[in-house]
């Protein structure tokens, strides 16, 4: 079962790049299996996926993020991550990372780490 | 971008009640909807995937029926863990969409 564990700096500063990383366990990024996504959720509000990644590279984005993101992998280290640039306090958010597999929906997902933009 | 939209946005009901969950679509997005259950402090889980279909590990007190632009989560009677926030999420269309959550809560 792939397990998935978000890790990055907690505090970004205004107009900065957010920039996290998601270890995956139990299973490789290299998989020809599995989609890998980041979404994000800010506080009390509902979530919105943020882009994805898919084994060679082949990546996609959501359009409302698209001209500031950028979602690598690193497959020596079995891990994706997640570059949000120009950062605003509106990208306050807990960020998840989450794989897509055979039955094409989010599962599983990361616990999540809390991104708070401010100077 | 469809827009998905659920009521009620609180249901406060008692242990073994049975909890209705509403999610309609702006438009069809055929069966491919999901539910997902969301703890305090916790991630997203998966609970539905294809309107119906449960998820490994998920008991069969719940339920998921609909098709076209309405769908409904049924969970038959309620058990303490279940009170959480449920959302719906659809992949009908390339960009992935979730409803706004139901909240159910301890009467």
């Amino acid at each position: 079962q792939v397990q998935l564990q978000e890790s990055g700096p907690g505090l970004v500063k205004p107009s900065e790049t957010l920039s996290l990383t998601c270890n995956v366990s139990g299973g490789s990024v290299s998989s020809t299996t599995y989609y890998w996504y980041w979404i994000r959720q800010p506080p009390g509000k509902t979530l919105e996926w943020i882009g994805y990644i898919y084994n060679s590279g082949s990546t996609g984005y959501n359009p409302s993020l698209k001209s500031r993101v950028t979602i690598s992998i690193d497959t020596s280290k079995n891990q994706f991550s997640l570059q949000l640039r120009a950062v605003t306090a509106a990208d306050t958010a807990l960020y998840y990372c989450a794989s897509v597999g055979h039955n094409m929906w989010f599962d599983p997902w990361g616990q999540g780490t809390l991104v708070t933009v401010s100077s | 971008e469809i827009v998905l939209t659920q009521s009620p946005g609180t249901l406060s009901l008692s242990p073994g009640e049975r909890a209705t969950l509403s999610c309609r679509a702006s438009q069809s997005v055929s069966t491919y909807l999901a539910w997902y259950q969301q703890k305090p402090g916790q991630a997203p889980r998966l609970l539905i995937y294809d309107t119906s279909h449960r998820a490994t590990g998920i008991p069969a007190r719940f339920s998921g029926s609909g098709s076209g632009t309405d769908f409904t989560l049924t969970i038959s009677s309620l058990e303490p863990e279940d009170f959480a926030v449920y959302y719906c999420q659809q992949r009908s269309a390339w960009l992935l969409t979730f409803g706004g959550g139901t909240r159910v809560e301890i009467k």
